[in-house]
């Protein structure tokens, strides 16, 4: 069965400190979709990045960088040099291959807290 | 470009009452989800639009929720009559393209008292 495991409920963090967001997932499906959410205070999911099964190359954009690795099934999110402004709740989801739908498999999330 | 919207974004409706959720989604995008999450919980999927068409609708928990998307643009997800287990967020969704780059709105907290 489709499943995404998000195991840190919260992190709290102080300005500046880098921390990384684990995602654990589970499927049957050789191809497959991974993204990570942002859910600032205003609410709406804000989409982070789409990385598909194939490739396992890690991608860094700006502070944020992200580590697939399909022989331990994860597919985690670091954030470096954190901010304030990264506080928010960050969702891990898969999808696979959309035959006839393409809906996400969302984990619980992280609620990421940093502090000045 | 316009986000997608949601109203209300916030409902607070006694067990028993009906309930109607708007979303407008980004212009031009035929694909439409509508997710929930209930507190604490993960978020799930309800269902999926193609334009008009229902795609997916395997996540509707049961037959007193009712989704339309009049002429393939705005949607409506009605709940009637709502029950205490109801209460979360609704979240959704559109995109032109499948595969789950979608844009979410802000999503509307219904409470069932």
């Amino acid at each position: 069965a489709q499943k995404v495991t998000q195991a840190q409920t919260e992190i709290s963090v102080v300005e500046k400190e880098d921390v990384t967001l684990d995602c654990v997932y589970e499927t049957r499906d050789t191809t497959y979709y991974l993204f990570w959410y942002k859910q600032p205070p205003s609410g709406e999911l804000v989409f982070l990045i789409r990385r598909n099964s194939f490739d396992e190359q890690n991608e860094i954009s700006g502070r944020y960088s992200w580590n697939f690795q399909k022989s331990t099934s994860s597919f985690n999110f670091t954030i470096t040099a954190s901010q304030v402004v990264d506080s928010a709740v960050y969702f891990c989801a898969l999808s696979e291959a959309p035959y006839n739908t393409d809906k996400l498999i969302f984990g619980t999330g992280t609620r990421l807290q940093v502090f000045p | 470009e316009a986000g997608v919207t949601q109203f209300p974004s916030h409902s607070v409706i006694e067990k028993g009452q009906t309930v109607t959720l708007r979303c407008d989604p980004i212009s031009g995008h035929d694909n439409l989800y509508w997710y929930r999450r209930v507190m604490g919980k993960e978020i799930k999927f309800l269902l999926h639009f193609v334009k008009e068409s229902k795609q997916d609708e395997s996540g509707m928990p049961n037959n007193r929720f009712l989704a339309e998307r009049t002429g393939g643009t705005y949607s409506t997800l009605k709940v009637q009559p709502a029950e205490l287990e109801d209460s979360g967020v609704y979240f959704c969704a559109s995109s032109q393209d499948r595969i789950g780059g979608y844009t979410f709105g802000s999503g509307t907290r219904l409470t069932v008292v």
